[in-house]
Formats: C-alpha cells, sequence, structure tokens
C-alpha cells in the first residue's frame, strides 16, 4: 500500500523560507512517477505547486517558479519542497501527492494527509 | 495558461438526487490529463475519475465522467450522505509543462 507523509515546521515567519519533506512508502520513489506539491489556502480552492521526477527533473507553478525549489532523494525514498520568503499569502495545508503519468495519462493517485503552515510572526 | 472555471460554485441538493458538475476549459484540451477528485475536510484529496471517463479503483459506479475538448462533467447519479464534499477538476498540459485545477463545485445537503 502506497503511503506519503509530509513532515515540517507548522509555523513559519515572514520572509523566512518553508521546507517541507514527503516520505514515500510502499513505493520507490525511483519508480516512473513524477512527484508533486500542492496546497490549499484556507477557505480556497488547490493550487498546484509543481514537481519533481526520480532523476530531479523539475515543472514548476510559473506564479511561485522564482521562489520554489524540489529535490528528491533516493536513499531517503523521500522528496522535498522550499519555498522562499513567504508570506501570509503562503498560509495553506500543504499535500504531497504521486502523478501517474504514463502511456499519455496524468493523474494523482495517492495523496498525502496534507500538513498546515501557517506564516505568522 | 488553461484555465478550468467550474460552476456551478455551490450545488444544493437532497440525498437520492442526481448531481451534475461542470468544468469548462479556456482552450481545447487531452481528455487523457483530466481528472476529478473529491476533496473533504481534515482528508486527503480523493482520486475518483481520470482520463475524463476511467472510473479509479474503488469509486462506486454512481460517480462517472464525460466530455472532451473544452466541457468535461462529473455526474453523481444517486447521491449518497458520504457524497457531499468538495469536487475540483483537473488538467495537465503537456507544452508547456504545468498543472491546473478548477475552482472546485461544493455539493452541499439541502
Amino acid at each position: 500500500q502506497v503511503q506519503l507523509q509530509e513532515s515540517g515546521p507548522g509555523l513559519v515567519k515572514p520572509s523566512a523560507t518553508l521546507s517541507l519533506t514527503c516520505a514515500v512508502s510502499g513505493a520507490s520513489i525511483s519508480s516512473n512517477n513524477w512527484w508533486s506539491w500542492v496546497r490549499q489556502p484556507p477557505g480556497k480552492g488547490l493550487e498546484w505547486i509543481g514537481e519533481i521526477s526520480h532523476i530531479g527533473n523539475t515543472n514548476y507553478n510559473p506564479s511561485l517558479k522564482s521562489r520554489v525549489t524540489m529535490s528528491v532523494d533516493t536513499s531517503k525514498n523521500h522528496f522535498s519542497l522550499t519555498l522562499t520568503s513567504v508570506t501570509a499569502a503562503d498560509t495553506a495545508v500543504y499535500y504531497c501527492a504521486r502523478a501517474y503519468a504514463i502511456l499519455g495519462i496524468y493523474y494523482f493517485d495517492y495523496w498525502g494527509q496534507g500538513t498546515l503552515v501557517t506564516v505568522s510572526s | 495558461e488553461i484555465v478550468l472555471t467550474q460552476s456551478p460554485g455551490t450545488l444544493s441538493l437532497s440525498p437520492g438526487e442526481r448531481a451534475t458538475l461542470s468544468c469548462r476549459a479556456s482552450q481545447s484540451v487531452s481528455s487523457s490529463y483530466s481528472a476529478w477528485y473529491q476533496l473533504k475536510p481534515g482528508q486527503a484529496p480523493r482520486l475518483l475519475i481520470y482520463g475524463a471517463s476511467s472510473r479509479a479503483t474503488g469509486i462506486p459506479d454512481r460517480f462517472s465522467g464525460s466530455g472532451s475538448g473544452t466541457d468535461f462533467t462529473l455526474t453523481i447519479s444517486r447521491l449518497e450522505p458520504e457524497d457531499f464534499a468538495v469536487y475540483y477538476c483537473q488538467h495537465y498540459g503537456s507544452s508547456p509543462p504545468g498543472l491546473t485545477f478548477g475552482g472546485g463545485t461544493r455539493v452541499e445537503i439541502k
């Protein structure tokens, strides 16, 4: 059974860097999938942040691209997100997800439970 | 950049009724890269439909998806109490690579 679990600080100060990790179990992060981050600000909809492949190729949301970096650690079977210069607008529940992107199809088949990150001093 | 517009924003229905949710893309998109998710408070999003019309594993057959081009629909044939939630459509574009969600439709108990 594939499981994803987000971890990281629940409170980040304005202008600081947000860092989250997603631990993957039940599947190898080196498999032919993409690994994504999605967030949901309070009272708003889902927003795709970006994705990374097991060899480190990345695609980011253009609106966040200048502040986002994703990385993957195959030895630990996890991937990570860093978001710099955060503001209150970055307060959200952050989800990690596995994207099934094979044979011309794309969807998220497994998700983490989500972790709330609040940006506040 | 593709924009997905979901309508209505809120759907007020009673258990047993039929729900029809719409997702319109700002330009023609590939059905293969379209999907629908259900989101409940405190839970992870749940994949319902992929490839516009294929049900994900374990999804009841009261959920169905259809559409192509710019117009996609999620239908719940008979609402069960556990179906009251927020639903999002999704599309992944390959050139340039990137993913968009619709703004969501809340299905609430009337």
